[in-house]
């Protein structure tokens, strides 16, 4: 089945640690985004990748890492320096960055602060 | 300043009948596109329907059409025969050409659907 894998669902993070969570995409999709979406709001940018080795900060990257070493995985590491990293969390691709291009969406993580 | 703009936080409909939901839009950019996503209460964000702002006709997939009036910057979705199945959030968004591929969210509206 072509799509787009998070994991884990669900996840719980202590005070001070990093938590990665995983994105992996077999839609041969270029570019690869990483969304936050709060509870009754709507989705806000953290950060995307346009192609491999490359990405750029979206609106709220303060407190979050990425990387893109292959075009398939887009993990993004939630560090201790997030204040308030309780959210649901969404990874995204799409074939180009143009604004006629759709972006598809993974089922999201939900990460709680324990 | 918002960009997107759904005034609707939720709305009501009685399965079968049709349901709009309002999305309004701001930008300077001439070359946009609008979208819009449903997400159930499992959380995934599933794309509906999309509309170029240099399509001259309106976007019409299933029972989903959207109502594009370019002057006005509106970007209305049209649920017909509504079903139980569609009460979920509602997300209007924006991909403008000149921002390198960020997808702009509203706040969305929650729909409801009565038998």
């Amino acid at each position: 089945d072509g799509g787009i894998t998070q994991s884990p669902k669900y996840l719980f993070r202590k005070e001070g640690q990093n938590v990665t969570l995983s994105c992996e995409q077999n839609l041969n999709h270029d570019a690869m985004y990483w969304y936050r979406q709060d509870p009754g709001q709507g989705l806000r940018l953290i950060y995307y990748s346009q192609i491999v080795n490359d990405f750029q900060k979206g609106d709220i990257a303060e407190g979050y890492s990425v990387s893109r070493e292959k075009k398939e995985s887009f993990p993004l590491t939630v560090t201790s320096a997030q204040k308030n990293p309780t959210a649901f969390y969404l990874c995204a691709s799409s074939i180009g960055v143009t604004f006629t291009d759709t972006i598809y969406f993974g089922e999201g993580s939900w990460l709680t602060v324990v | 300043a918002q960009k997107i703009t759904q005034t609707q936080p939720g709305m009501f409909v009685q399965e079968k009948e049709a349901v709009t939901l309002d999305c309004t839009y701001d930008t300077s950019d001439p070359s946009y596109g609008l979208f819009w996503y449903k997400q159930p209460s499992s959380g995934e964000m599933i794309f509906l329907i999309y509309q170029g702002s240099y399509d001259q006709q309106n976007a019409t997939e299933g029972r989903y059409s959207l109502n594009f009036q370019k002057a006005r910057k509106s970007a209305n979705l049209v649920i017909s025969a509504s079903q139980l199945g569609d009460s979920a959030m509602y997300f209007c968004a924006m991909r403008e050409g000149n921002q390198g591929g960020k997808l702009i969210f509203g706040q969305g509206t929650e729909l409801s659907v009565k038998p």
